[in-house]
């Protein structure tokens, strides 16, 4: 199994431009998260979805974030337009019900 | 509503000596708990977890964690430490309702040679 898959693995983008996410889980699993981890405010849950349908966007910063999962493998966190104060590093996650998440390698991202 | 507390930022223990990684959880109903380590430019990695059955749990690495319900405490040791231990840990607690984890703010562990 090759595990959370996330790309691109580093992006280094320009304030004001779109960044686009991708993340394919681990085939099965029926949840996905995207979290979002710095320094100043540790990892933090930005939305899950369950069956493909978001459950919890709580934790989503503004309007200028979106998430999408259109089908059971294939999700992407969309940030338009990007500002530097959202440099941090993007970790998409899955698990099978109940049970315990598996992280992928994450984004690193950077805006200018 | 759920949280989970990890009271110390960092932790330093010599190599070869005991280890343990303080959590304490708040949580409606009996919580499924969780620990994961992060090493540097990676994701976070599942160590071990605790849904019912024996109080103590053993997970990878040689890492295990006591589920103490009156303490509302989970704490993760480690009988011998090593160097290759040194890492950021998470502790994470889920109520028995919905998939949302909490994780704590994480502790780094450093482990002197």
């Amino acid at each position: 199994d090759a595990g959370v898959i996330q790309s691109p693995r580093h992006e280094v983008t320009e304030m004001g431009q779109e960044v686009t996410l991708r993340c394919k889980p681990i085939s099965g699993h029926n949840s996905l998260f995207w979290y979002r981890q710095t320094m100043m405010r540790g990892l933090e849950l930005l939305i899950y979805f369950n069956n493909n349908v978001p459950i919890d966007d709580s934790g989503m910063p503004e309007d200028r974030f979106s998430a999408k999962m259109p089908n059971a493998s294939f999700s992407t966190l969309k940030i338009q337009p990007s500002e530097p104060r959202d440099s941090a590093v993007y970790f998409c996650a899955s698990s099978l019900a109940y049970n315990e998440q598996f992280f992928g390698p994450g984004t690193r991202l950077t805006v200018l | 509503a759920q949280s989970v507390a990890q009271p110390e930022d960092q932790v330093n223990v010599a190599e070869g000596n005991p280890l343990t990684v303080k959590c304490t959880y708040s949580v409606s109903g009996n919580p499924y708990l969780f620990w994961y380590v992060q090493y540097p430019n990676r994701g976070l990695q599942f160590l071990l977890k605790y849904i019912t059955g024996d109080n103590l749990v053993k997970g990878s690495y040689g890492f295990e964690a006591e589920f103490n319900k009156s303490q509302t405490s989970f704490h993760l040791k480690k009988p011998s430490a090593l160097v290759s231990d040194s890492a950021l840990y998470f502790c994470a607690v889920r109520d028995r309702v919905g998939d949302k984890i909490i994780f704590g703010k994480g502790t780094r562990l450093h482990i002197l040679p």
